[in-house]
């Protein structure tokens, strides 16, 4: 079946430092990836999206992340990370083959930016 | 305007009772989705619908009935709440299926 895991529970980094949040998926195909973002009482947005190409994709608010094609992975990376960071973090996965639109989710990362 | 709203924000109701959580989209999508998210963060889907049709139901008990009236709109009903559908229920859509999908706020349900 597929899966998404999110290796690291909880992540905490000092503000200004660089981040990397982890992803592996286990798929036989290429999936649709996408990360996910959310704020405390909040929905979830969209940070980026892989579907093809370009296998080093930006987001929003800074965010990037790479698609490893022979690791599985897709990890999210910021340069340098603000105090507005703090959120959970969600790795999802869809499946090309399906006609659902049914995105499988990691069990999240949660980050916390120290001053 | 927000464009996938839910109502209410939160829920709190007795066992057994019977509730419903609204879901409205203002985005011309034809897909929607309930995701339901434990205690744990985890989510997970429950339902999809793409042109007012089911094309999910992961195993969700019959307790739960989903209706969409119309594309913008979809909702959920849930009879006989018990403890553990204590959750946080989120809409969603997209504008077909296996694309992004947009996520409301979410409602957040306790059953005591």
């Amino acid at each position: 079946a597929q899966s998404v895991t999110q290796p690291d529970i909880h992540i905490t980094v000092s503000e200004g430092a660089s981040l990397e949040l982890r992803c592996n998926y286990s798929y036989g195909a290429t999936p649709y990836l996408f990360w996910y973002v959310q704020s405390p009482g909040q929905g979830l947005q969209l940070l980026l999206k892989y579907f093809s190409g370009d296998t080093l994709v930006q987001g929003i608010k800074g965010f990037e992340a790479e698609f490893k094609r022979s690791q599985s992975s897709f990890n999210l990376r910021k340069p340098s990370v603000h105090w507005s960071d703090a959120a959970e973090y969600f790795c999802a996965v869809a499946i090309s083959s399906s006609n659902t639109g049914k995105l499988i989710f990691g069990q999240g990362t949660t980050l916390q930016v120290k001053p | 305007d927000t464009a996938v709203s839910q109502t209410p924000k939160y829920l709190v109701t007795q066992m057994g009772n019977d509730k419903s959580i609204k879901c409205e989209q203002n985005l011309g999508h034809d897909t929607m989705y309930w995701y339901k998210q434990d205690s744990k963060k985890f989510l997970k889907i429950m339902f999809s619908y793409n042109n007012k049709e089911l094309i999910i139901n992961e195993t969700v008990p019959n307790r739960f009935s989903p209706k969409s009236p119309d594309k913008a709109h979809l909702n959920l009903h849930i009879n006989s709440l018990e403890l553990g559908d204590s959750a946080v229920y989120f809409c969603a859509s997209s504008p077909f299926t296996n694309t992004e999908a947009f996520f409301g706020q979410g409602t957040r349900l306790t059953v005591v």
